[in-house]
């Protein structure tokens, strides 16, 4: 299995303050397509996970534009601005070219 | 609005059986992509199985010859067949469901699926 690793694994952020999350996979994620498969979700506590960024770095429709994706190949970043208190929980990355595998996760939590 | 609701879960000794199920709505069903993805008690996610519109079904390693997913179109339900169940398939078995394959954009909310004796 292609193997997605996060980090860091908790990530406290003062309110206000940027954050940024690493994933890296171990194969490159560029399909023959042309498109690189890799999906950021956003789990709450207590809750379904929510796709927040799709191929690498397209947002949802009702996702707020501090969140952004970049990277290609086999690293990837997930970058929120400016932290809330609503963007408390657990994000994981997703690879969609091979058999889908997740990341471990990062835990961002407020100081 | 898309719902997607999950049923069927439940406590099962090792070795039984059970059978999800998950009816959805708000959107098309048929040209949809329906997988389970499953996450152990605080634990990370993992994909399961997936079933393409053409009905072609893809498994995880550890579940292949153990657990089969199937799609009613009529019925806007997809199933996760499980048999032979061991501890760790303990999970909260999510339904997902995508227009491409290996994504999600819809959740539904889970079942649980506790293996112990």
């Amino acid at each position: 299995d292609v193997v997605m690793t996060q980090s860091p694994l908790s990530l406290p952020v003062t309110l206000g303050q940027p954050a940024s999350i690493s994933c890296r996979s171990s194969h490159s994620l560029v399909g023959s397509d042309g498109i690189t498969h890799l999906t950021w979700f956003q789990q709450r506590p207590g809750q379904s996970p929510r796709r927040l960024i799709y191929q690498v770095s397209n947002r949802d429709s009702g996702v707020p534009d501090r969140f952004s994706g970049s990277g290609s190949g086999t690293y990837f970043t997930l970058k929120i601005s400016r932290v809330e208190a609503e963007d408390v929980g657990v994000y994981y990355c997703l690879q969609g070219l091979y058999w889908p595998t997740f990341g471990g996760g990062t835990k961002v939590e407020i100081k | 609005e898309v719902y997607l609701v999950e049923s069927g879960g439940g406590l099962v000794q090792p070795g039984g059986s059970l059978r999800l199920s998950c009816v959805a709505s708000g959107l098309t069903f048929n040209t949809r992509y329906w997988s389970w993805v499953r996450q152990p008690p605080g634990g990370g996610l993992e994909w399961v199985a997936i079933i393409y519109p053409n009905a072609k079904t893809y498994y995880r390693d550890s579940v292949k010859g153990r657990f089969t997913i199937s799609r009613d179109n009529s019925e806007n339900t997809i199933y996760l067949q499980m048999n032979s169940l061991r501890p760790d398939d303990t999970s909260l078995y999510y339904c997902a469901s995508d227009v491409v394959s290996n994504d999600v954009d819809y959740w539904g909310r889970g079942t649980l699926v506790t293996v112990s004796s």
